[in-house]
């Protein structure tokens, strides 16, 4: 079966300082894996995915995640934080590498972002 | 494009009736998934309509229904509501092979 897990339920950061969200992995496949932000009280918005191609992939807003298959990672990292990324986001895994349209969701990493 | 629509966006039912959200997704998209997230158990996947047909179904109970309409808009039903099924309901649609795209969703509250 597979699975996502992320490590961190908060992070809180400065503005201008790094992001990193950390998410691990389990999958029987070669994954298809994605990162999703949630604002309050609006629905998900890809930020970006990964489907076996490239192993960094870029996304929107400055966001990038790098799929390590020997950690069986794929944390989302973003050089400087914005004010506007406060959000949840969630690290999500395909069933079946994408055959099907069954989403795996983690439990979601609140980020906090300070002035 | 317009992207996913759902209908209403906020819902306050009680326990015993039941209740149907709707979603509209991209045009040109014929697969519709929904899902549904609780502070507790997070995001969980209810089913999954492509042509009219359920194609995968989550791991919830018979109370929970729905339908794929020959438009490729979806309705999805909870009968007999329970306070557990307060909620917000998300609805996605794609492109066979792509990305999920997300509409807002609908918020449930049952008193």
């Amino acid at each position: 079966a597979q699975s996502v897990t992320q490590l961190d339920s908060h992070v809180s950061v400065s503005e201008g300082t790094p992001v990193l969200l950390r998410c691990n992995y389990s999958s029987s496949y070669s994954p298809s894996l994605f990162w999703y932000v949630q604002h309050p009280n609006k629905g998900l918005q890809l930020l970006l995915k990964y489907t076996s191609a490239a192993t960094l992939v870029k996304g929107i807003n400055g966001f990038e995640a790098e799929f390590k298959k020997s950690e069986t990672s794929f944390h989302l990292t973003k050089p400087s934080a914005h004010m506007s990324d406060a959000a949840e986001y969630f690290c999500v895994v395909s069933e079946n590498g994408g055959a099907t349209n069954k989403l795996i969701f983690g439990t979601g990493t609140l980020l906090a972002v300070q002035p | 494009k317009a992207g996913v629509t759902q209908t209403p966006r906020y819902l306050i039912k009680t326990r015993g009736q039941q209740v149907t959200l709707s979603c509209s997704p991209i045009s040109g998209h014929r697969s519709v998934s929904w899902y549904q997230q609780t502070p507790g158990q997070g995001l969980q996947f209810l089913f999954e309509y492509f042509s009219e047909t359920q194609r995968n179904k989550g791991n919830f109970p018979g109370r929970f229904s729905g339908r794929q309409f020959s438009n490729s808009r979806s309705e999805m039903n909870v009968s007999t509501l329970e306070l557990g099924d307060s909620a917000l309901y998300l609805c996605a649609s794609k492109v066979s092979g792509e990305t999920q795209y997300f509409g807002p969703g609908t918020r449930l509250l049952v008193l």
